[in-house]
């Protein structure tokens, strides 16, 4: 069974920093490409960063770009975001999800919360 | 910077038919956006429903189905049942990696 376990979420004031990390099981993780999206309280979804499978290639939306950096580490079945320069608008949801090819997400974790206020 | 539109809220009777969309703000959707649909109940994660415009996931109920309609991608909920009642999200490809999601419908079954 595919299962993704989204964690690092937490209270953090503009301008600080936070990783999240998604912890991966049930799959060869190095064989897919991952990704992360997340959702503003009572707002849409968002994407938000892809890897590929090799981390040769990452992708980021333009709110954050130079601010977000998405890694990974196949040798530990986990993906990560890097999250500096936080802002209010920032605080969100932040979902971990597996990127097929085809051009969509087909696995979803539970979410984790990150929250920017001060 | 590109919007992805979608219909703020849809209605549907029990058993009815709904179609749900998922524009651009300008220009056309086509195959090449490589369209794909989820669907999120409040507080969960969302569930994967339709992928390169009409395949349905893994498990996904043959009342949901999808297409190019006009200018548009489109979601049908054919014989909408209750618990089809929460937010729906249309994804495009961008192309360079770069992915966006649509504004989200909330549809509710009454």
């Amino acid at each position: 069974e595919v299962q993704l376990l989204e964690s690092g979420g937490g209270l953090v004031q503009p301008g600080g920093s936070l990783r999240l990390s998604c912890a991966s099981s049930g799959f060869t993780f190095s064989n897919y490409a991952m990704t992360w999206v997340r959702q503003a309280p009572g707002k849409g979804l968002e994407w938000v960063s892809g890897i590929s499978t090799g981390a040769i290639a990452t992708y980021h939306a333009e709110p954050v770009k130079g601010r977000f950096t998405i890694s990974r580490d196949n040798s530990k079945n986990t993906l990560y975001l890097q999250m500096n320069s936080l802002r209010a608008e920032d605080t969100a949801v932040y979902y971990c999800a597996r990127w097929r090819h085809g051009n969509y997400f087909d696995y979803w974790g539970q979410g984790t919360l990150v929250t920017v206020s001060s | 910077q590109t919007v992805v539109t979608q219909e703020p809220s849809f209605s549907v009777s029990p058993g009815g038919t709904v179609t749900l969309t998922c524009g651009l703000s300008s220009g056309s959707v086509s195959s090449s956006y490589y369209p794909s649909w989820y669907q999120q109940t409040p507080g969960q994660a969302p569930r994967t429903l339709i992928y390169n415009t009409n395949t349905r996931s893994s498990g996904v109920p043959d009342r949901f189905s999808g297409s190019i309609l006009g200018n548009k991608a489109a979601l049908t909920i054919t014989g909408a049942q209750a618990d089809d009642e929460c937010d729906y999200y249309c994804v495009l490809y961008m192309d360079s990696g770069i992915y966006v999601f649509g504004t989200g419908t909330k549809v509710t079954v009454l």
